[in-house]
């Protein structure tokens, strides 16, 4: 079974560009999350997404919004792009959204913001 | 809220020498309990989880956690590391009954020497 895929694995963007990044989930896998990890703030959870509905949401900007596709795909957008934003955007994704299944790891996407 | 608090940022240890990884973590309701490691330029692998019953968790590549409640901690133990356990180690936590939503430690850095 393929695992997570994250497209693209690196991008370089300029600050107040916006940016578009997409997660295929283990096949079957209706649950989809995204986290943010920094060398400042650590790993830092974005939003589930769940049968195409945002489950859980942290606490980011509203610049950070995503979408589930009723094929389980996911995207996460973020617009007006600061130089903080640069980071390694992960996905992951798991059965069910109890909390209890094994969420998978992408490899994610490196962003930098220049 | 949650927080976990990884007490060690940098581990450095022999091979073939025990290693053990220390977590403490809060929380207003009860949490589901998660090691996961990340290899250089790799996404989160989860090494084990505490759901509910034993106390005692085994995961894989020989490693085990105990969950004390009392002391609100989940350390993770390995007897014997070899070189390839070279890696950043996340303890995690998720609220029961909420979906996924994993908030993490910072993470320990451990660096197994020959």
């Amino acid at each position: 079974k393929a695992g997570v895929t994250q497209t693209p694995r690196y991008l370089i963007k300029t600050r107040g560009q916006q940016v578009t990044l997409s997660c295929s989930p283990i096949s079957g896998h209706r649950s989809v999350s995204w986290y943010q990890q920094t060398p400042g703030q650590g790993l830092q959870f974005l939003f589930e997404y769940f049968s195409e509905t945002q489950r859980n949401k942290g606490n980011f900007p509203g610049r950070f919004s995503g979408r589930q596709f009723s094929n389980s795909r996911s995207e996460m957008n973020v617009s007006t792009l600061e130089l903080g934003d640069s980071a390694l955007y992960l996905c992951a994704s798991s059965l069910i959204a109890g909390g209890t299944d094994t969420q998978y790891f992408g490899p994610g996407t490196r962003l930098t913001v220049l | 809220a949650q927080s976990v608090t990884q007490l060690d940022s940098q581990v450095p240890v022999f091979e073939e020498a025990p290693v053990e990884l220390r977590c403490n973590y809060s929380s207003s309701v009860s949490v589901y309990l998660f090691w996961y490691v990340q290899y250089p330029n790799q996404g989160l692998q989860l090494l084990l989880k505490y759901l509910s019953g034993s106390t005692l968790v085994k995961g894989i590549n020989g490693f085990e956690a105990e969950f004390n409640k009392s002391q609100t901690s989940f350390h993770l133990r390995k007897p014997s590391v070899h070189i390839s356990d070279t890696a950043e180690y996340f303890c995690a936590v998720n609220p029961k009954a909420a979906g996924n939503k994993l908030t993490f430690g910072g993470g320990t850095r451990v660096l197994v020497k020959p």
